[in-house]
C-alpha cells in the first residue's frame, strides 16, 4: 500500500562529516517537503520541491542540500556546515492544486552527532 | 516571526471530557487550516482541516473552529479518549501556489482515564 518511507530510522554522523536522509513516496504526489524537528518546537520547513527538477528553501536551509530528480525521491544531505545537526527529520508530500491537499509524513530519521 | 503559535504546550483532559486546543495566526495570507496528531518517534498524521471562508468543520469526535476576526482556530475532541493522548500541531499553508505549510509548535494532550 501507499505511503512514504524514510530511511534510516536513526542515523550517527561524525563531525564534519556530509551524511544523506532518504525519502521515498508511492502516492504519486507531485510536492514533497523535509521538515526538522527539535525538543519543544514545531516542524521547521528546511526544503520543499513542487515538481521534478525543481525546489526551493524553506525557513532553515543553511547547511543542508536536497535534489528532486524523481517524482519519487527527495533526498536530504546534511552538510558539515550545518553546525547544529541533531534533530528529528520528516518527509512529507502531498498532491497539488486547489483544495486542501494534506501533507503525508514519514516515521522520521533521527539524526546525531558522535 | 512565527506565523502559527500554540500557546499552550500540554493540556490534561479527563476520559469522557472535552478537549480544546487552540492555535492562533498572525499572517492572513492563509487559506486552508490543518490539525495534525503525532505520537512519539512516528510522523504526523493529518486529523482534519477547514478553509479560511468556513468557520466550522466536523468529522466524527472532532470539530474545527475558525474565528477569521480574531485569527484563531480551535480544535474539540468530544469524547476524549485515552488513545487520543498525542501532540496535536496546527498548521496554515499559504495561499500564494507555493503549496508551503506553516506548523505551530504544538500541544501535548493527556488524557486519563
Amino acid at each position: 500500500d501507499g505511503g512514504i518511507t524514510q530511511s534510516p530510522k536513526y542515523l550517527f554522523r561524525k563531525e564534519g562529516q556530509n551524511v544523506t536522509l532518504s525519502c521515498e513516496q508511492n502516492l504519486n504526489h507531485d510536492a514533497m517537503y523535509w521538515y526538522r524537528q527539535d525538543p519543544g518546537q514545531g516542524l521547521r520547513l528546511i526544503y520543499y520541491s513542487q515538481i521534478v527538477n525543481d525546489f526551493q528553501k524553506g525557513d532553515i536551509a543553511e547547511g543542508y542540500s536536497v535534489s528532486r530528480e524523481k517524482k519519487e525521491s527527495f533526498p536530504l544531505t546534511v552538510t558539515s556546515a550545518q553546525k547544529n545537526p541533531t534533530a528529528f527529520y520528516l518527509c512529507a508530500s502531498s498532491t497539488r492544486g486547489e483544495g486542501n491537499q494534506p501533507q503525508h509524513f514519514g516515521d522520521g530519521t533521527r539524526l546525531s552527532i558522535l | 516571526d512565527q506565523q502559527v503559535k500554540q500557546n499552550s504546550p500540554s493540556l490534561s483532559v479527563q476520559e469522557g471530557r472535552i478537549s480544546i486546543l487552540n492555535c492562533d495566526y498572525t499572517n492572513s495570507m492563509f487559506d486552508y487550516f490543518l490539525w495534525y496528531k503525532k505520537y512519539p518517534a512516528e510522523g504526523p498524521t493529518f486529523l482534519i482541516s477547514i478553509s479560511s471562508i468556513k468557520d466550522k468543520n466536523e468529522d466524527g469526535r472532532f470539530t474545527v473552529f475558525l474565528n477569521k476576526s480574531a485569527k484563531h482556530l480551535s480544535l474539540h475532541i468530544v469524547p476524549s479518549q485515552p488513545g487520543d493522548s498525542a501532540v496535536y500541531f496546527c498548521a496554515a499553508r499559504v495561499t500564494s501556489g507555493t503549496y508551503k505549510y506553516i506548523f505551530g509548535t504544538g500541544t501535548r494532550l493527556k488524557v486519563l482515564a
